[in-house]
């Protein structure tokens, strides 16, 4: 069955510093990516998606990723995090194994200290 | 409108309750979900409706019954819920079911049952 895995179950950062979250996927055909934010108590907004081209993915408030297909990766980064980027993220796919269903990880927790 | 609308926000239910979640949007999408988030845990599917019909049903017991009355609507009927079953409700919609499409979701119900 797909799978998604993210390694990071908790991250702490100091502001200013860069982060790298990591996602990776089991399914070896086509997939589409997804990046999810889940600030507290709040719903899940979309960061970024990558469908095909450029494997470079810019998102928004600054956030970016890179799909390595070789290394069945979806990794994001941001140069340098706020304190108002602490909140929950998610790595999601589908892709024709999940039936075109979103499948997520278990999420990181991003804690971003002032 | 570019937005998922759920209501309520909140809700309190005894286990005797008959409740139902309410779900809309008007984007046209063709497709709408109902995921079920634990806390501190990934977003779970719960079911697919494309084009008004129930596509997927992920093994999800009878005290949760869906309803799409129309393309715009999708309800989530509750009845005889324990207290395990307290957890946000998310829906979301898409352009339609398959792998191409990105997600829309709403803000989520946060259902408690005592």
């Amino acid at each position: 069955a797909q799978s998604v895995s993210q390694h990071n179950h908790h991250v702490i950062l100091s502001e200013a510093a860069s982060l790298e979250l990591g996602c990776n996927y089991s399914y070896g055909g086509t997939v589409n990516l997804f990046w999810y934010v889940q600030y507290p108590g709040q719903h899940l907004q979309l960061l970024l998606k990558y469908f095909s081209g450029d494997p470079l993915v810019k998102g928004i408030k600054g956030f970016e990723a890179e799909f390595i297909k070789s290394k069945f990766s979806f990794n994001l980064r941001k140069p340098s995090v706020q304190w108002s980027d602490t909140a929950e993220y998610f790595c999601a796919v589908n892709s024709r194994g999940s039936q075109g269903n979103l499948i997520f990880g278990k999420g990181t927790k991003l804690s971003v200290k002032p | 409108d570019t937005e998922v609308t759920q209501t309520p926000k909140h809700l309190v239910m005894g286990m005797t309750n008959k409740k139902s979640l309410k779900c809309e949007q008007h984007m046209g999408h063709r497709a709408m979900y109902w995921y079920k988030q634990k806390a501190k845990k990934p977003p779970e599917l719960m079911f697919v409706y494309s084009y008004e019909k129930l596509s997927i049903n992920e093994s999800v017991p009878s005290r949760f019954s869906p309803e799409c009355p129309n393309s715009s609507l999708l309800n989530l009927h509750l009845h005889a819920l324990q207290p395990e079953d307290s957890a946000l409700y998310l829906c979301a919609s898409s352009q339609d079911w398959g792998q191409d499409y990105g997600y829309t979701f709403g803000s989520g119900t946060r259902l408690t049952v005592v």
